[in-house]
């Protein structure tokens, strides 16, 4: 079984357009996060929530509005997007107990 | 906030030879160092992790050292593999926070 999930995996958009992101994890993790890997593969941490709740806001424009209606979800909302925003968006999440953050296997965005 | 600087960006081996990938970080609270491999189209998965309380960790033919005086870190790998071949992440963080910061990754090429 999956244990983070991302939906969809691939996603192409014209510029200017609102899209959503959704992430599922089935682990029961407190902690769930976003990060974005550019073309040179980098790993920014974007948002990171803890039981709903905000934790890390990272330096991201407020075009970005991520979303946690549960524990297990944690929902990207993007608006009005820009050439800039075309990267891999990285679902994780983490237990406290052990630190390890565990991957979904990303949604690639392209914004033409 | 941490820095975490990571070489070499690209690394070409043999097969069967041995892999050195280094990291330094800046932040001397950091306690808790994860090496991440990620595989082409997949999230980055936790390959070995050491905590401050340890120099040295092995799991088979993958070993972390860690020097928390000098504020590095290494991966080790012998008896490369093409299946090695990934891009290699190490991090940084605080046990418990979750939070963690990324180096800019290692590519790995292993010839056969």
């Amino acid at each position: 079984d999956t244990a983070v999930s991302q939906t969809p995996k691939y996603l192409v958009t014209q510029m200017g357009n609102d899209k959503s992101i959704k992430c599922e994890q089935n682990l029961g993790h407190d902690t769930m996060y976003w990060y974005k890997q550019d073309s040179k593969k980098f790993l920014k941490i974007m948002f990171s929530y803890n039981n709903k709740e905000l934790i890390i806001n990272e330096t991201v424009p407020n075009r970005f509005s991520p979303k946690s209606p549960d524990k297990a979800h944690l929902n990207l909302h993007i608006n009005s997007l820009e050439l800039g925003d075309s990267a891999v968006y990285f679902c994780a999440s983490s237990s406290p107990v052990s630190d390890e953050q565990f991957f979904g296997p990303g949604t690639r965005l392209t914004v033409l | 906030g941490e820095n975490v600087e990571q070489h070499p960006s690209t690394l070409s081996v043999q097969e069967g030879d041995s892999a050195v990938i280094k990291c330094t970080y800046s932040d001397s609270a950091s306690n808790y160092f994860p090496w991440y491999k990620q595989e082409l189209g997949k999230g980055p998965q936790l390959i070995i992790d050491i905590r401050s309380n340890v120099g040295e960790k092995k799991d088979q033919r993958i070993a972390v050292t860690l020097n928390k005086t000098a504020k590095h870190f290494s991966l080790h790998i012998t008896e490369t593999q093409p299946e090695d071949s990934a891009v290699y992440f190490c991090a940084a963080g605080k046990s418990g926070y979750s939070t963690l910061t990324f180096g800019k990754g290692t590519m790995l090429l292993v010839s056969p």
